[in-house]
């Protein structure tokens, strides 16, 4: 079975500075998705990035990219130029590519704090 | 366009109530589940379902049922309500029954305590 494990409990960055949050995951598979949600003190989950186990290049949106090392079955998230409203939980998540189990397996999350 | 709409978004229930959580989207998504999230915990899946008359178990399938009637609706029932399954529930969709790089949508959540 795939596990996903997110090392970092909690961090905390100064504004506009840079953070990563680390995310590792175990899996038999050579197909895979990989996505990194947020989740403010609102409670919604909202997709900030996502990567395809087949493609090599690292995937990026504006201030957020990932560091996808599929031999390490390693997948961070850089955040650029951090702003206060970055500050939430942070879950990475693994989907399996083959059958119909298009679940989500989530790791325990690392919750982000930005300083002011 | 409402996405994917969950309700209620609070309850409290005595131990040994039944009640369903409502779960609905407007987007022709096949695919629906539920997730709980616990403190500490991420989401760990209940149920899911791949079309409408399809469900199958999850991780933490104990306690709950669901039903598949209509590709829109995916509600999820709790027979006997334990305070174990006090909880933040969470439904999500995303279209097509084969996994995808398409991201889940997620409801705004339900937080369900039961005392």
């Amino acid at each position: 079975a795939q596990t996903v494990t997110q090392s970092q409990p909690e961090m905390s960055v100064q504004e506009a500075e840079t953070v990563t949050l680390s995310c590792t995951y175990d899996t038999s598979e050579s197909d895979y998705y990989l996505f990194w949600y947020k989740q403010p003190p609102s409670r919604q989950m909202i997709l900030v990035i996502r990567q395809e186990a087949y493609k090599q290049q690292n995937a990026t949106e504006n201030r957020f990219s990932v560091n996808f090392q599929k031999a390490a079955k390693s997948f961070s998230l850089k955040i650029s130029d951090s702003q206060l409203g970055d500050a939430a939980m942070y879950f990475c998540a693994y989907r399996t590519h083959g059958g119909s189990q298009g679940n989500l397996i989530f790791g325990k999350g690392t919750k982000l704090s930005v300083k002011p | 366009n409402a996405g994917v709409t969950q309700t209620p978004k609070f309850q409290v229930l005595k131990t040994g109530q039944s009640m369903t959580l409502q779960c609905a989207q407007d987007m022709n998504h096949e695919y629906m589940s539920w997730y709980r999230q616990d403190p500490g915990m991420g989401l760990r899946l209940i149920h899911y379902s791949v079309g409408a008359g399809i469900t199958d178990q999850g991780e933490v399938p104990n306690g709950y049922n669901v039903s598949r009637s209509t590709t829109e609706d995916f509600p999820l029932r709790l027979l006997s309500a334990a305070p174990s399954q006090t909880s933040v529930y969470f439904c999500a969709s995303s279209p097509g029954a084969a996994p995808s790089n398409q991201p889940q949508h997620f409801g705004d959540g339900t937080r369900l305590s039961i005392l």
